[in-house]
C-alpha cells in the first residue's frame, strides 16, 4: 500500500499568520492517465471531513484562496494564509491514483 | 444543494452484522460512485471501498473484502454498507462520501460493538 506521510503531526498557528503542511507518499502519485490524485481535506471539531484541494492544486468549490496546494510526484504541500479560527480541526491527504486508496496520519492545526 | 443524510448510531453485538445507509439527495444518483470511509476512536481515516450505484459493481479494500458489503438502492438513492462478523474492533464512525474525490460526506455514523 502506498504511505501518506504527514508532517508536522501538529501545528500551532497565530490568527492572522500562515501556516504549511508536507505530505509525502512512498510511490509517485502520477496516475497512467497523467492526472495526480492527492487530495487535502479539513476535519473540524465534532464534524465529517471536507473537501479543500483536489488533484493537487485545485481549490473545491467555496474553498477560501487562503487555502492552496502545490506538490508533484511524491512530496505535496497544503498552505494556509491569514488563518481563521474556522481553519482549525485536523487535516488530511488523501491519494486516490493507487489501490488501495490511503490517507495520511493527520496534522492537528490549533492555536498558538 | 447536495446532502448525504445517513441513519443513526448502532450498537450490535460481537459476532453480528449491522447495515447502515446513506440517502442522497441534490444530484443524481447513479451519476457518481459513492465510498465509504472508516474513522475509528481518535483514529485516521480509512477507505472501506466504493460503489457504483447505477451498476451495482463495487470496489473494496483487501482488508475489508470480508468485513464490508456495499449495496445501493437507485429507487430510493440510498447507499448502504453491512459490516459482518462484528469485532471490537468494527467500533468506529463510518462516513459515506461522494465520488472519487469525496467532495460530499455524510455525517457519519457511530458504530459501537458491545456485549
Amino acid at each position: 500500500d502506498v504511505v501518506m506521510t504527514q508532517t508536522p503531526v501538529s501545528l500551532s498557528v497565530s490568527l492572522g499568520g500562515q501556516t504549511s503542511i508536507s505530505c509525502r507518499s512512498s510511490q509517485s502519485l502520477v496516475h497512467s492517465d497523467g492526472n495526480t490524485y492527492l487530495y487535502w481535506y479539513l476535519q473540524k471539531p465534532g464534524q465529517s471531513p471536507q473537501l479543500l484541494i483536489y488533484k493537487v492544486s485545485n481549490r473545491f468549490s467555496g474553498v477560501p484562496d487562503r487555502f492552496s496546494g502545490s506538490g508533484s510526484g511524491t512530496d505535496f504541500t497544503l498552505k494556509i494564509s491569514r488563518v481563521e479560527p474556522e481553519d482549525l480541526g485536523v487535516y488530511y491527504c488523501y491519494q486516490g491514483t493507487h489501490y488501495p486508496n490511503t490517507f495520511g496520519a493527520g496534522t492537528k492545526l490549533e492555536l498558538k | 444543494e447536495v446532502q448525504l443524510q445517513q441513519s443513526g448510531p448502532e450498537v450490535g453485538r460481537p459476532g453480528s452484522s449491522v447495515k447502515i445507509s446513506c440517502k442522497a439527495s441534490g444530484y443524481t444518483f447513479t451519476d457518481y460512485v459513492m465510498n465509504w470511509v472508516k474513522q475509528s476512536p481518535g483514529q485516521g481515516l480509512e477507505w472501506i471501498g466504493w460503489i457504483d450505484p447505477e451498476y451495482g459493481s463495487t470496489d473494496y479494500a483487501e482488508k475489508f473484502k470480508k468485513k464490508a458489503t456495499l449495496t445501493a438502492d437507485t429507487s430510493s438513492n440510498t447507499a448502504y454498507i453491512q459490516l459482518s462478523s462484528l469485532t471490537s474492533e468494527d467500533t468506529a464512525t463510518y462516513f459515506c462520501a461522494r465520488r472519487g474525490s469525496f467532495d460530499y460526506w455524510g455525517q457519519g455514523v457511530m458504530v459501537t460493538v458491545s456485549s
